[in-house]
């Protein structure tokens, strides 16, 4: 079954740093990655997505991820984190392309510091 | 466009009573989902509809939960009775069908259960 897993509950960084969060999906080639963002007491937002049409994808406020399959990585990065990038972030994996069903990692939670 | 529209936002009930949310997605998203989110963890679906018929309920305590989505719109979502391991965020989300789209998510309504 797909999965994935975020390494490292906690990342702190400070304003102005690279930011990177770390997804890694299970072996077996998924038809659809995603990265979404949550403020505290909000819903989840979408920040990017991976179809297949391009590696390298480019989401809002900055951040984009690079689909790498020999890695089987998906991580996320942001050239200077500002502080309104303080929030959850969860890598999130749809299993087939039969369904619209979302398998989350357990998220990441990202500070920065000024 | 409007979002999902949530409610109430927050919930507290004792053990054993029950307790229904509500959920109100985009207007022309066929697909409908509530997802599970316990404190420290990733979403976890719970039911998935395209319009009113249930696609996925897999992962949904059917001897406690019950979701319905009567005319294909909007869906409420009950617990009865509650336990204490039911305190979590649910969330409503909703999309188009095809998959890839990805979700747009409402704010959620934190349930605490006492």
């Amino acid at each position: 079954a797909q999965s994935v897993t975020q390494l490292g509950s906690h990342v702190s960084v400070s304003e102005g740093a690279l930011v990177l969060l770390r997804c890694n999906y299970s072996s077996s080639v998924p038809p659809y990655l995603f990265w979404y963002v949550q403020y505290p007491n909000q819903g989840l937002q979408l920040l990017l997505k991976y179809t297949s049409a391009a590696t390298l994808v480019k989401g809002i406020n900055g951040f984009e991820a690079e689909f790498k399959k020999s890695e089987t990585s998906f991580h996320l990065t942001k050239p200077s984190a500002h502080m309104s990038d303080a929030a959850e972030y969860f890598c999130a994996v749809s299993p087939s392309y039969n369904t619209d069903k979302l398998i989350f990692g357990t998220g990441t939670r990202l500070q920065v510091f000024p | 466009e409007a979002g999902v529209a949530q409610s109430p936002r927050y919930k507290i009930i004792e053990k054993r009573q029950s307790v229904a949310f509500w959920c109100n997605p985009i207007s022309g998203h066929a697909t409908l989902y509530w997802y599970q989110q316990i404190l420290g963890q990733g979403p976890k679906l719970l039911i998935q509809f395209q319009n009113n018929g249930v696609v996925d309920d897999s992962q949904l305590p059917k001897d406690r939960f019950s979701a319905e989505r009567l005319k294909g719109v909007d869906s409420t979502l009950k617990i009865q009775p509650a336990k204490l391991e039911d305190s979590a965020v649910y969330l409503c989300a909703s999309s188009l069908t095809g998959g890839g789209y990805g979700y747009t998510f409402g704010s959620g309504t934190r349930l605490t259960v006492v």
